[in-house]
């Protein structure tokens, strides 16, 4: 069965420096997202992403962070001068374009961030 | 704006008991209403969605959800629960803006 991949699993890193996060969307999907998952709180949606431009972006998604589709396979997160506040979970999800909005988002299993 | 509530952070049943995992939504228009469950160090796992049709929508591993739209409620049953259904789950509402938002999830732990 097809599946959304991360990469990497765990990353590390000292706050002001840039860290870029990467996923494998499944392949016939056209929409894209990005979540994060701060440890014992709930998910929350960060940015969609279809037809090489941003869709929506929750109000999280400051001008620190930026979306990437660089290639036909990889969609990239990238937050370009992390904070304390970033360590979390990030998820990337991806979803088929189905008539009538039934649309069902895939997760991957996350990437763990720490900023020290 | 949609939003998706949790009540109980956490249920306990024994194994073998039905289970139910409540959620209830607010949303402006037809509501899309899904359930995810997270493992233990592992991603979200789609369980089941609700879109249009039957109330009783069935899903993996042996759970269920039914709408009330009345109530807006959407609350994940399963008639007998496993040890292994421990983890934490959570319900989803989706508008035609096409983001997804989460309730604070719910944590289930079946007792042997």
């Amino acid at each position: 069965e097809p599946e959304v991949t991360q990469t990497p699993s765990h990353q590390v890193t000292q706050m002001g420096q840039e860290v870029i996060l990467r996923c494998v969307p499944i392949s016939n999907h056209l929409y894209f997202y990005w979540y994060r998952q701060i440890l014992g709180q709930k998910v929350e949606f960060l940015v969609s992403f279809y037809n090489n431009e941003i869709s929506e972006k929750s109000e999280i998604f400051d001008d620190q962070f930026s979306v990437e589709r660089p290639d036909g396979s990889n969609f990239t997160l990238k937050i370009r001068s992390t904070k304390l506040e970033d360590s979390a979970m990030y998820f990337c999800a991806s979803s088929e374009l189905l008539a009538g909005g039934e649309e069902t988002q895939y997760f991957g299993p996350g990437t763990r961030l720490l900023v020290l | 704006a949609q939003s998706v509530a949790q009540p109980e952070d956490q249920v306990n049943v024994a194994e073998g008991n039905p289970l139910t995992v409540k959620c209830t939504y607010s949303v402006s228009g037809n509501p899309y209403l899904f359930w995810y469950v997270q493992y233990p160090n592992r991603g979200l796992q789609f369980l089941l969605k609700y879109i249009t049709g039957d109330n009783l929508v069935k899903g993996s591993y042996g759970f269920e959800a039914e709408f009330n739209k009345s109530q807006t409620s959407f609350h994940l049953k399963k008639p007998s629960a496993l040890v292994s259904d421990s983890a934490l789950y959570f319900c989803a509402v989706r508008d035609m803006d096409n983001d997804m938002r989460f309730g604070a999830g719910t944590r289930l732990t079946v007792k042997p």
